[in-house]
């Protein structure tokens, strides 16, 4: 079974462009997760997916931030415009459960670098 | 889950043993877990744990919860160079994850 896939695994983009980063769950999986990290700090918790809708999205940092999930399978987070302070590391993560009652079912994907020059 | 925090670098001879702490805020939390990410790499569950017991072994991994003082840790035994990454403790309320700034664990001969 695959795992939880992302793309680009490494992207530079100058400020003030767009990056769209994609995240394929674990087939079948209805909770779809997005963090990052900054360099040297905690992962942040972005947004959480139940299928196509956006479960919590408390986490999002401003309106670049967009991230979308149609159909329920896939989904983007997009970046636009890019500022310096978005370099860091894009988690994506899925989960099987439809009220996920610990950790241990959320699989994490390699995750989306990201630099911004 | 809340506040994380967790020491930021802990440097180990190989061989010996290495104990990497964490504390957390979120009282409810009901499993705390260990993840470690190796450089370039994605995030990987090491172990967990359930929040009414107090210890659990996996092989040369060791995790201690203290819940009154919210206290985690995680002792790996005979430490080797493989086991250079950072180490992220989490825990789970609210539906999601939380987790600290990670400590960075350097193994030298």
């Amino acid at each position: 079974e695959a795992g939880v896939t992302q793309f680009p695994s490494h992207s530079v983009i100058e400020k003030g462009q767009t990056v769209t980063l994609r995240c394929d769950p674990i087939s079948g999986h209805d909770n779809l997760y997005w963090y990052r990290r900054v360099m040297g700090k905690e992962i942040k918790f972005l947004l959480h997916f139940v299928k196509e809708s956006k479960q919590d999205e408390s986490g999002m940092p401003n309106n670049r931030f967009l991230a979308e999930r149609t159909g329920g399978t896939y989904s983007t987070l997009k970046v636009q415009p890019a500022e310096l302070e978005d370099s860091g590391v894009y988690f994506c993560a899925s989960g099987n459960d439809r009220l996920i009652t610990g950790g241990n079912t959320i699989y994490f994907g390699e995750g989306s670098w990201l630099t911004v020059v | 889950g809340e506040d994380v925090e967790q020491s930021l670098f802990l440097s180990v001879r190989e061989g010996d043993s290495s104990v990497i702490n964490c504390t957390y805020t979120d009282s409810s939390s009901t499993y705390l877990y260990w993840y470690k990410q190796e450089p370039g790499a994605g995030l990987q569950l090491l172990t967990y744990i359930f929040s009414n017991m107090d210890m659990k072994q996996d092989q040369r991994l060791t995790v201690l919860l203290n819940k009154k003082d919210k206290h985690l840790s995680l002792r790996i035994a005979d430490t080797q160079t493989g086991d250079s990454a950072i180490y992220f403790c989490a825990d789970y309320g609210d539906y999601k994850l939380s987790f600290g700034a990670g400590t960075t664990v350097t193994v030298r001969a």
